[in-house]
């Protein structure tokens, strides 16, 4: 079964440092696709960044890029020039394909970012 | 603007209760889905739907029903046979088909409480 591992519950950086949060997986899907969402105090999941299984470079959005190593199965978000506004919590999923063809998100339990002035 | 509309905000159910939960979109989206997500945890799918008249049990689908009679709206009923139904809870949409890469649209949640 697809699982996503993030082993990290909680994180601190220092305001404009740079900072990894750590994500795993385990599927036997040749095909798939990592997401990392950010989920501030307000409740909301906003989508940062995707990365397929296929994609040959590693996928950056602005400040976010995803460490992406197919052979160790991991993908690891990089924020860099951390921000106050970063303080959130970080899940990461996959998007697995089921038995009757339709496709679901699973989620890791999440990392809580805080970012220090 | 597109989006997904989740209400109400908080909702309070008493013991015994049904309650229902909306979720509307206007992103013309095909799929739409309920998570749940209890204190310091990750999200776990109740409930989801690739089309109309049409939805599948997730993964922790006891004690809720659904139902999928437009295109836009998804609610979900959480029953008295939730024995513990405290939590937040999120609608999501996507384009179904084949698409790995179709991320997720969620709405801004609904946190349930039993009192």
């Amino acid at each position: 079964a697809q699982k996503i591992t993030q082993t990290q519950p909680g994180m601190f950086v220092q305001e404009k440092e740079a900072v990894t949060l750590d994500c795993t997986y385990d599927t036997s899907d040749q095909s798939y696709g990592l997401f990392w969402y950010k989920q501030p105090s307000s409740g909301e999941m906003i989508f940062l960044i995707y990365q397929g299984s296929y994609d040959e470079q590693n996928a950056t959005e602005g400040r976010y890029s995803l460490n992406f190593q197919k052979a160790r199965k991991s993908a690891n978000l990089v924020i860099s020039a951390s921000q106050l506004g970063d303080s959130a919590m970080y899940f990461c999923a996959m998007r697995e394909r089921k038995t009757d063809s339709s496709y679901k998100l699973i989620f890791g339990s999440g990392t809580r970012l805080l970012v220090r002035p | 603007d597109g989006g997904i509309t989740q209400s109400p905000k908080y909702l309070f159910r008493k013991e015994g209760q049904n309650v229902t939960l909306s979720c509307e979109q206007n992103l013309n989206h095909d799929a739409m889905y309920w998570y749940r997500q209890d204190p310091g945890q990750g999200l776990r799918l109740i409930y989801y739907s690739q089309i109309v008249n049409d939805f599948q049990k997730g993964d922790i689908a006891e004690g809720y029903s659904v139902s999928r009679e437009k295109k836009e709206s998804f609610p979900l009923t959480v029953t008295s046979a939730q024995k513990n139904p405290t939590a937040f809870y999120l609608c999501a949409s996507s384009w179904s088909g084949q698409g790995i890469g179709y991320g997720y649209t969620f709405g801004s949640g609904t946190r349930l409480t039993v009192v």
